[in-house]
């Protein structure tokens, strides 16, 4: 089963609304990274947080992390139609990075 | 940097065919990943390379996979025979550092199988 969880599985705001996505796991980890993915396109990283941080910020996104409950929060602030796309969390446990199934994100204009 | 380069963007091949997929990481990145995506099973990892030696190979799917890493500038993933089940988009990425740091994606190459 994957490592990574992401809920909800789809979302659709309007612009200017914030969006939060959440991601469960398993094991313990060293980090938690989360990645945007464009219809078509490649992964791409969006921010990095170790196991000994809580929250981490950059730009409009804010991520949390709580290793009691083994899960992470994505929150993207004011969106735009621009951000719509799946957002991966990933995990990085026994060496290499587990995905999970992604959160497919609908901004509406 | 043009970033990681993957060809073909689109492959369209018959059963049987041997499909040869490549990549071409980022000038300085140590390790390189191949992963496929699909649908029903989302993203998974193939096979890492480090320093163009193979790692861990545990997600190549069956021995009709093969993937080769013959110097530090390019990789191959090759099936043969294709079978419509490998129909994917697969991704080449790599990081420099270690597996825990932040991967760069290629593209994708599309393959279909008919």
């Amino acid at each position: 089963s994957q490592q990574g969880e992401e809920d909800p599985q789809a979302l659709s705001i309007q612009e200017g609304e914030n969006a939060t996505m959440n991601c469960s796991y398993k094991t313990s980890i060293n980090n938690l990274q989360w990645y945007r993915q464009n219809s078509g396109r490649g992964l791409v990283h969006l921010i990095l947080i170790r196991s000994n941080e809580r929250e981490k910020h950059s730009g409009r996104l804010r991520v949390t992390l709580d290793t009691s409950k083994k899960s992470s929060s994505l929150l993207i602030t004011a969106s735009r139609a621009a951000d719509t796309a799946s957002y991966f969390c990933a995990t990085d446990a026994g060496g290499k990075l587990i995905f999970g199934q992604g959160t497919e994100l609908s901004v509406k204009p | 940097d043009a970033g990681v380069i993957q060809s073909p963007r689109h492959e369209v091949t018959e059963m049987g065919q041997e499909v040869t997929l490549r990549c071409k990481p980022i000038s300085g990145h140590d390790y390189l990943f191949w992963y496929r995506q699909t649908m029903m099973r989302g993203l998974e990892l193939l096979i890492y390379f480090n320093n163009n030696v193979p790692i861990d190979d545990s997600g190549m799917p069956e021995d009709r996979f093969s993937a080769k890493m013959p110097n530090a500038s390019f990789s191959t993933l090759k099936i043969q025979p294709s079978e419509p089940r490998d129909s994917a988009v697969y991704f080449c990425a790599s990081s420099s550092g270690t597996v825990s740091y932040e991967q760069y994606f290629g593209p994708g190459t599309r393959l279909t199988v008919t």
